[in-house]
């Protein structure tokens, strides 16, 4: 079984600054799918980034990239010019391959990132 | 839809009692998952379907809970004989299939 692992329960930075969350995962797996989930105050899940493991290009979405190191299994999402609103519970979780009859996400146990004004 | 919405937002029960969640997905969505979630912890999987079939229900805790998805559509998450540790966030999320799953904004359960 996949598992999910966020070593950092939490972490904060100042307001306009940079921030690395960490996630590593353990998987038997050569093809599956990696994503951070964003969980602000009002619980929501909010989708940040997803990342296909066959892919070497890391993905970006604006402020939020990941550093993907698919050898160490690891997969790790920068946050740049952090903002107030980037405050919330942040989600790693891995995903199997399509067909596979496993389609569910497995989560780790969430950063809790502060800002500082 | 426009959106993944759920309902009730908010249920307060008694134990013993029976509640049923209910999950609207996106319209165009084949796939349709279930997740409890733990205060301070990440979800965790219960169900899914693809349309109406349920392909894996391993995740649910027992047989007090049970899901179904007629029409393939919309979706029900029933727990019978509630219980205090039954007590959790519930999500939904739904995914064209294979693809990225989004998420309602779920169901608060409180079992006194």
């Amino acid at each position: 079984a996949q598992t999910v692992t966020q070593s950092q329960p939490e972490m904060s930075v100042q307001e306009a600054e940079t921030v690395t969350l960490s996630c590593t995962y353990d998987t038997s797996e050569s093809d599956y799918y990696l994503f951070w989930y964003k969980q602000p105050p009002s619980r929501q899940m909010i989708l940040v980034i997803r990342q296909e493991a066959y892919k070497q290009q890391n993905a970006t979405e604006n402020r939020f990239s990941v550093n993907f190191q698919k050898a160490a299994k690891s997969f790790s999402l920068k946050i740049s010019d952090s903002q107030l609103g980037d405050a919330a519970m942040y989600f790693c979780a891995y995903r199997s391959p399509v067909g596979f009859g496993n389609e569910k996400l497995t989560f780790g146990t969430g950063t809790r990132l502060t800002i500082i004004p | 839809g426009a959106g993944v919405s759920q309902s009730p937002r908010y249920k307060v029960t008694k134990r013993g009692q029976d509640v049923t969640l209910r999950c609207d997905p996106i319209s165009s969505h084949a796939t349709l998952y279930w997740y409890q979630q733990a205060l301070g912890q990440g979800p965790e999987f219960l169900t899914y379907f693809n349309y109406e079939a349920q392909p894996d229900k391993s995740g649910l805790p027992s047989d007090r809970f049970s899901a179904e998805r007629p029409e393939g559509s919309i979706s029900t998450l029933t727990i019978q004989r509630t219980e205090q540790r039954d007590s959790a966030m519930y999500r939904c999320a739904s995914s064209p299939w294979g693809e990225t799953q989004y998420f309602g904004p779920g169901t608060r359960l409180l079992v006194l």
